[in-house]
């Protein structure tokens, strides 16, 4: 099965700095790539799908790019309620596997 | 509005059994790939199982292949998830996620869970 690594693992950033984060997968996926936020204590929400494509209500400061096995995921400019922990899933095929997760907090 | 509530958790001895269930509402149930994942306590999500629209297609993952079982009802729009033989490292926030789009996995709506706890 395709393995799916994140880093950094956690990053602390400063209000208005820009964030990115780094998920690899082990082998090829295409663009299947979901992206994931979790704030503490809630449900996750899908922030990004096909790599690159902002799901509905998301605001623009979150981006995606990559493509086959390095992916990366832009906040361009953090803001206090981005505090949350981001994962990574692929949906090439099943095992539809999560990241294990960045925790991105505020300087 | 799209809802999806999950029910069915419960402290259950190893071994046991639970039968978990999401009852959907607000959208075409029936057009819609489902999931669950769940989420042990402190620790990251990890996919468990998903089934496409009609059923007909099932995967697990491999930690629990074997002893659990997705399933849904279009007639009720409702999803299932049978967990047989349960473990320990079972214990978790179990969620039923709604595909983002139709014929697509990846969990665009999720429910606030239900907790399992796997305990002697």
């Amino acid at each position: 099965d395709i393995q799916m690594t994140q880093s950094p693992s956690s990053l602390s950033a400063s209000v208005g700095d820009r964030v990115t984060i780094t998920c690899r997968a082990s082998k090829g996926i295409r663009n299947y790539l979901a992206w994931y936020q979790q704030k503490p204590g809630k449900v996750p929400k899908l922030l990004l799908y096909a790599a690159s494509t902002l799901q509905s209500g998301v605001p623009s400061r979150f981006s995606g790019s990559g493509s086959g096995t390095d992916f990366t995921l832009t906040i361009s400019s953090l803001q206090p309620e981005d505090v949350a922990t981001y994962y990574c899933q692929k949906y090439n095929n099943a095992p539809f596997t999560f990241g294990p997760g960045t925790n991105v907090d505020i300087k | 509005e799209v809802q999806l509530l999950e029910s069915g958790g419960g402290l259950v001895q190893p071994g046991g059994s639970l039968r978990l269930s999401c009852a959907a509402s607000g959208f075409t149930f029936s057009s819609y790939a489902m999931n669950w994942v769940r989420q042990a306590p402190g620790k990251g999500l990890e996919w468990v199982s998903a089934l496409s629209d009609s059923g007909g297609s099932t995967y697990y993952a491999d930690s629990v292949k074997g002893r659990f079982t997705i399933s849904r009802d279009n007639s009720k729009n409702t999803l299932y998830l049978q967990m047989n033989s349960l473990r320990a490292e079972d214990t978790a926030v179990y969620y039923c996620a709604k595909g983002y789009d139709i014929g697509w996995y990846p969990g665009g709506y999720w429910g606030q869970g239900t907790l399992v706890t796997v305990s002697s």
